[in-house]
């Protein structure tokens, strides 16, 4: 099955505390996006990544880092700098930045 | 960064009756897509608009742009319980290679 897949479906943080998402793709995808959504809200985008190696911030990008060492993975970390991280992360890719992205089912972060 | 602008922020109608979702933007575009997010679940995509198209359908989908008032609607007819969702559109620039940008989406609830 070709799909993108995100784990945990939800993870508890506590303060202090930096914690990973994966996100891996089998789509043979060059790029992939990460997004943070807040209940009722849009998707605001943290870190993108056109090709290994290389990733690019966002528009809420503080508080976070990704990294891009293989294609098919763009992990995620939330770190402690993230004052206010409870809320849903989205990862996505795509073969180009314009084209039609493909979803993954989404991480619920939560803080104790 | 908020390219697309949904309007209205909620929807909620009877089964059978049509729904009709508009996104505005302010600056050129290659293309316009629109997505669908089921309640906790990642977006999924509907139908891509392209800049040089007015109208495009898909199924009980029926998506227009006009490009002078940058601006797009999306019309779905009929509806069913199981249309029940968030829909958003999303914009990329005309020039530059970067990534599409999310509106903040029209929340459909229709009634059985």
């Amino acid at each position: 099955d070709g799909g993108i897949t995100q784990s945990p479906k939800y993870l508890f943080r506590k303060e202090g505390q930096n914690v990973t998402l994966s996100c891996e793709q089998n789509l043979n995808h060059d790029a992939m996006y990460w997004y943070r959504q807040d209940p009722g809200q849009g998707l605001r985008l943290i870190y993108y990544s056109q090709i290994v190696n290389d990733f690019q911030k966002g528009d809420i990008a503080e508080g976070y880092s990704v990294s891009r060492e293989k294609k098919e993975s763009f992990p995620l970390t939330v770190t402690s700098a993230q004052k206010n991280p409870t809320a849903f992360y989205l990862c996505a890719s795509n073969r180009a930045a314009r084209e039609t992205q493909y979803f993954g089912p989404g991480t619920r972060l939560l803080v104790l | 960064s908020q390219q697309g602008e949904e309007d209205p922020q909620a929807l909620s109608i009877q089964e059978g009756e049509n729904a009709t979702m508009n996104c505005s933007y302010k600056t050129s575009i290659n293309n316009l897509q629109w997505y669908r997010q089921n309640s906790g679940r990642g977006l999924v995509h509907l139908i891509l608009i392209r800049s040089n198209e007015r109208e495009k359908h898909s199924g009980r989908l029926r998506v227009t742009l006009d490009t002078s008032k940058k601006s797009s609607s999306l019309l779905i007819t009929a509806s069913r319980a199981a249309d029940t969702a968030s829909y958003f559109c999303a914009t990329d620039h005309l020039a530059g290679n970067t990534p599409l940008v999310f509106g903040k989406g029209t929340r459909l609830s229709v009634i059985a």
